[in-house]
């Protein structure tokens, strides 16, 4: 069982280049979610998806897109990089519950710096 | 917004010891959780506790909430080198699945 899965872990982007960050899991899970997370910020929700074909923006969604074609996977895509989105970006993916959330599970991460 | 505020920022404790962290938040919750983080790594979660809950138990971990005072604890008993991570507090509302993070509590044990 692989859980959540994040491709690539380390990435170098020049100022203007467009990339798509990958997230899979493989536990059935509607809801996935994006994050990134910068020194003394803590964690920033940056869209999220509650099932396949639904998704919302989050706290901070200007300059990324997403898409949910599939229950498994939930691609970020970055349109036009900018050195203020060099991060480290998180996928999480859990159970959707219509009262509440329910614990997240996390992948590994990827590091992205834009130059 | 950030929603979880946890304090102290950062403890530094020795093996063996107890390790405290509060967590402090401003609207009403659905529930809060608490995730580890060890450095380089993704986050893992720990426990949840939900808003009619007062206090639940993991292994070595303590949880409390007190929802008039709008905040939580986490207890790490007879703390080892290998709790040496940071630790987030997260809340999530009534209705949706969104969690609002905090900016994390470093902890250090040390051997």
């Amino acid at each position: 069982n692989a859980g959540v899965t994040q491709t690539p872990k380390f990435q170098v982007l020049k100022t203007g280049q467009s990339m798509t960050l990958q997230c899979a899991q493989d536990m059935n899970h509607e809801y996935m979610s994006w994050y990134r997370q910068d020194p003394g910020m803590g964690l920033r929700l940056i869209h999220y998806s509650v099932g396949a074909g639904i998704t919302d923006q989050g706290e901070v969604p200007n300059g990324y897109n997403v898409s949910r074609s599939t229950t498994e996977d939930f691609p970020l895509r970055l349109l036009s990089a900018a050195p203020s989105q060099t991060s480290v970006y998180f996928c999480a993916s859990s159970y959707a519950g219509a009262e509440g959330s329910y614990g997240y599970t996390f992948g590994s991460g990827t590091r992205l710096t834009v130059v | 917004s950030q929603q979880g505020e946890e304090d102290p920022q950062a403890l530094s404790i020795q093996e063996g010891e107890n390790a405290t962290m509060n967590c402090s938040y401003k609207t009403s919750i659905n529930n809060l959780q608490w995730y580890r983080q060890n450095s380089g790594r993704g986050l893992v979660h720990l426990i949840l506790i939900r808003s009619n809950e007062r206090e639940k138990h993991s292994g070595r971990l303590r949880v409390t909430l007190d929802t008039s005072k709008k905040s939580s604890s986490l207890l790490i008993t007879a703390s080892r080198a290998a709790d040496t991570a940071s630790y987030f507090c997260a809340t999530g509302s009534y209705g949706n699945n969104r969690l609002a993070f905090g900016k994390g509590n470093q902890v250090v044990v040390i051997p």
